[in-house]
């Protein structure tokens, strides 16, 4: 059964640091989600992307966030500078439907600790 | 901007019991996604509704769309139940989550 996966699983980075967390989405999908779940904390998105463009995205996701599809398998998010409050578990996602209408398939998550 | 509330938090249930847990939201949505979060922190989608009544196994989810209101229920439910159901509403792209309700069934 086709799965999205993400890498690396666990990541630990000084704060000030670039990191750049890269999943690989279902192929056939169209749409392709980041979001992010802080310990102990609700899920929030961050950002979605189509037809190789920020579709939505919302207020976390300001201009230390980057994100991109690079070939035609990967889906990566950037973040510039790290801050110790960007420590979270960090999930991606993908859908086959034109709309946001259709069942999302999530990443096994990448945990970034910045210390 | 869509706030999206479930209840209860926590529920500890008995093998075998009947289990529903409720989500309600603020304004119309496009669609209401109930995930399923592992302890190990995975997250698995288990339904996409918009409209009705969805059933997969013992697992049964509502939407009252007038109401702003859906209903997960877990029939004859088992310790592998045990876990975190998040009720999740997009309009749009933008996904709003829910807090979670966390499980727990005992043998």
């Amino acid at each position: 059964e086709p799965e999205v996966t993400q890498t690396p699983s666990h990541q630990v980075t000084q704060m000030g640091q670039e990191v750049i967390l890269r999943c690989v989405p279902i192929s056939n999908h169209l749409y392709f989600y980041w979001y992010r779940q802080i310990l102990g904390q609700k899920v929030e998105f961050l950002v979605s992307f189509y037809n190789n463009e920020i579709s939505e995205k919302s207020e976390i996701f300001d201009d230390q966030f980057s994100v991109e599809r690079p070939d035609g398998s990967n889906f990566t998010l950037k973040i510039r500078s790290t801050k110790l409050e960007d420590s979270a578990m960090y999930f991606c996602a993908s859908n086959s439907g034109v709309l946001s209408y259709n069942e999302q398939f999530f990443g096994p998550g990448t945990r970034l600790t910045v210390l | 901007k869509n706030e999206v509330e479930q209840s209860p938090q926590n529920l500890t249930a008995q093998e075998g019991e009947f289990i529903t847990i409720n989500c309600s939201y603020s304004v119309g949505i496009s669609a209401l996604h109930w995930l399923q979060q592992h302890p190990g922190g995975g997250i698995v989608s288990l339904f996409m509704l918009s409209s009705g009544k969805k059933k997969h196994g013992r697992l049964i989810a509502t939407i009252n769309i007038q109401e702003k209101h859906s209903s997960l229920h877990i029939t004859a439910s088992h310790p592998r139940d045990s876990a975190v159901y998040i009720c999740a509403v997009t309009a749009g792209q933008n996904f709003v989550f829910g807090p979670g309700t966390r499980l727990s069934v005992l043998p």
